[in-house]
């Protein structure tokens, strides 16, 4: 299995919190993606990472933001946690941009 | 813009019968294909990818899939299926030139009936 971790593993949190969640990788994988998962949508992308501080919007992005200072760790942080936002993130990496993605196990959110 | 179609949302089936999920995608490009599956409370894990070469790919737990560019289909089957292959199915397709987003279908939910 690629060594891919999320933390925390469940929140609950209340609207209008910030909250910041974290992805870890051991594979020195470049290309690193957060994605969200809702019952009939699929997985839609928020955000993804093509290297150390580079990073670009995916289709959902408003509301979230990411940052990557090192090639390991990747942040997603919702600013103003709204209720909207109760979803399971993944977090995925990849070697090579055409390559297959490899997923962490997500993280439940639910904001109140 | 790409896009990806699963047209079943809900797939029941008897155990030890086949089975196809279908995926329909949409790119002018080049295509990288992929299947994914999902087991309750679980990240997803990769079946089978088409890059290049041969149509038929050959996956795990004894799935597979064709990639039809005429039809512009990846569907996913498997001759037997057993109850342990009750999960949620993900095709999804692979960036194209310019771009680092993969796009996925809305998911297929396979049910293994005894």
């Amino acid at each position: 299995d690629a060594g891919i971790t999320q933390s925390p593993r469940h929140k609950v949190t209340e609207t209008g919190t910030p909250v910041t969640l974290r992805c870890h990788q051991t594979e020195n994988h470049r290309y690193m993606y957060w994605y969200r998962q809702d019952p009939g949508h699929g997985l839609r992308l928020i955000h993804y990472s093509y290297g150390v501080k580079d990073t670009d919007k995916g289709e959902v992005s408003d509301g979230y933001s990411v940052s990557r200072s090192k090639t390991e760790d990747f942040l997603l942080t919702l600013e103003s946690a709204t209720s909207s936002q109760t979803s399971v993130y993944f977090c995925a990496i990849s070697e090579s941009r055409n390559n297959e993605q490899f997923f962490g196990p997500g993280t439940r959110l639910t904001v109140l | 813009a790409q896009s990806v179609t699963q047209l079943d949302s809900q797939v029941p089936v008897f155990e030890e019968a086949p089975v196809e999920l279908r995926c329909n995608y949409s790119s002018s490009v080049s295509v990288y294909l992929f299947w994914y599956v999902q087991y309750p409370n679980q990240g997803l894990q990769l079946l089978l990818k088409y890059l290049s070469g041969s149509t038929l790919v050959k996956g795990i737990n004894g799935f597979e899939a064709e990639f039809n560019k005429s039809q512009t289909s990846f569907h996913l089957r498997k001759p037997s299926v057993h109850i342990s292959d009750t999960a949620e199915y993900f095709c999804a397709v692979g960036p194209n030139s310019g771009t680092y987003k993969y796009i996925f279908g809305t998911g297929t939910r396979l049910k293994v009936l005894a």
